[in-house]
């Protein structure tokens, strides 16, 4: 199984701050199968970023991704209170699909 | 306008069958390309991905759990099911069902999840 390694576990950030999130293969996956989820407290996830850089519908122009082959990131250019939520990355290159562990995001 | 829901037994014994039910909208299960996904997670835990259904009725399961998993569909009534056998208390956890393409294999639309609890 692909293993992906998120970084950091938590973050602390104030607004308007810019925060990036990790996520490491275990094996090289191709970025159309790359994926970023948001759950905020209580809720079920939602879709972010699909194959690695593309926004959802709906997604405010803050969120981006980017990466490639075995490492790819996250990024909020400039954090906003709505944004405080868990993010996961997700690989759909090989089966079983699987999730990092996880990215918690504060407001200081 | 995309919209699921899950519906299951709520509380369960040790050693039965989960029965989980997604009744979705605003798709079909006919469509090439589009599947339904089962995807859990424990309270205050990480994301696990259970099983795929494809419009075409291909099936994946997740090796760690596949010998107890089975998923199916009914296309006319737009709904997609899990069941699970011989569940114990780590199966604990709130089920989702997700909209997925088979473009990406990214989980586009979430039910709000159903709540499992396995307990004697």
């Amino acid at each position: 199984a692909i293993v992906l390694n998120q970084s950091p576990s938590s973050i602390i950030a104030s607004q308007g701050e810019k925060v990036t999130i990790t996520c490491r293969a275990s094996s090289s996956i191709s970025s159309n199968y790359l994926h970023w989820y948001q759950q905020k407290p209580g809720a079920f996830p939602k879709l972010v970023i699909y194959s690695t850089s593309y926004r959802a519908s709906g997604v405010p122009s803050r969120f981006s991704g980017s990466g490639s082959g075995t490492s790819y990131s996250f990024t909020i250019s400039r954090v906003e209170a709505e944004d405080v939520a868990t993010y996961y990355c997700q690989q759909g290159s090989s089966n079983p699909y699987t999730f990092g562990a996880g990215t918690k995001l504060e407001l200081k | 306008q995309v919209t699921l829901k899950e519906s299951g037994p709520g509380i369960l014994q040790p050693s039965q069958t989960l029965s989980l039910t997604c009744t979705f909208s605003g798709f079909s299960l006919s469509t090439y390309g589009m599947g339904v996904g089962w995807i859990r997670q424990p309270s205050g835990k990480g994301l696990e991905w259970l099983a795929n259904i494809w419009w075409d009725d291909d099936k994946y399961y997740n090796p760690s759990l596949k010998n107890r998993l089975t998923i199916s569909k009914d296309t006319s009534n737009n709904q997609a099911f899990l069941k699970i056998t011989n569940v114990d208390t780590a199966d604990t956890a709130t089920y989702y069902c997700a909209l997925i393409t088979i473009a990406a294999i990214s989980f586009d639309y979430w039910g709000q999840g159903v709540m499992v609890t396995v307990s004697s």
